[in-house]
């Protein structure tokens, strides 16, 4: 089975880092894109950014550009965001997702919370 | 890319159609020739899952009920007779231009 488990999230305080994980397995993870997506309370989907089979190339939508990294290891089929600089605006669940051919995201995880606050 | 979204909110009755709406403020015809248009469905508590990809195309699994259409900068989701399993939120997202940017959602609820 295609499975993306995210975990990682928990309560931080502005100005706080966070590092989040996604444990991948039932597929070669090496060989697929994958991108990390948002969603605030009560709000709709953002998408974060993404990055390639080979950690090579990565895109990160402007309001997380020089604060959010992410990373993964193609041995341990894990994907990785590191959070800095954190702000209100990023409490939010975030998702990993696989993406598919057709520059889109066809499996998703369960998601894990992130709250940031004094 | 700005997607928008009508309705916000669809009430709908058991096994009768219902479609909803998705415009984006640019041509999402790739100069690959493709039209990189997602739907995805978000039941209450789960994660987001996708319906259609590539404007029209359903994943594996999702009933022939759902029906995606459009070109250009207007495109449709049809539900050619709902469920009780449909109620929950819907977005497009297109996949053309950076950065990828989804709709508001419409929440799909029953009468």
């Amino acid at each position: 089975e295609v499975q993306l488990v995210e975990s990682g999230g928990g309560l931080v305080q502005p100005g706080g880092s966070l590092r989040l994980s996604c444990a991948a397995s039932g597929f070669t993870f090496s060989r697929f894109w994958m991108s990390w997506v948002r969603q605030a309370p009560g709000k709709g989907l953002e998408w974060v950014g993404n990055i390639n089979e080979d950690g090579s190339r990565r895109d990160y939508v402007d309001s997380v550009e020089g604060r959010f990294t992410i990373s993964r290891d193609n041995a341990k089929r894990s994907l990785f965001l590191q959070m800095n600089s954190l702000r209100g605006e990023d409490t939010a669940v975030y998702y990993c997702a696989r993406d598919g051919s057709t520059a889109s995201m066809d499996v998703w995880g369960q998601g894990t919370t992130v709250t940031v606050s004094s | 890319v700005v997607m928008t979204q009508s309705p916000l909110s669809l009430p709908v009755t058991l096994g009768l159609p219902a479609s909803i709406s998705c415009r984006s403020s640019r041509s999402l015809e790739h100069s690959d020739g493709n039209t990189y248009l997602n739907w995805f469905q978000q039941r209450p508590g789960q994660s987001p899952r996708r319906l259609i990809y590539e404007l029209s195309n359903r994943d594996s699994g999702v009933p022939d009920r759902f029906s995606g259409s459009g070109s250009g900068t207007d495109f449709t989701l049809k539900i050619s007779r709902v469920e009780a399993e449909d109620i929950g939120v819907y977005y497009c997202m297109q996949g053309t231009h950076w950065p990828r940017t989804f709709g508001q959602g419409t929440k799909v609820e029953i009468k």
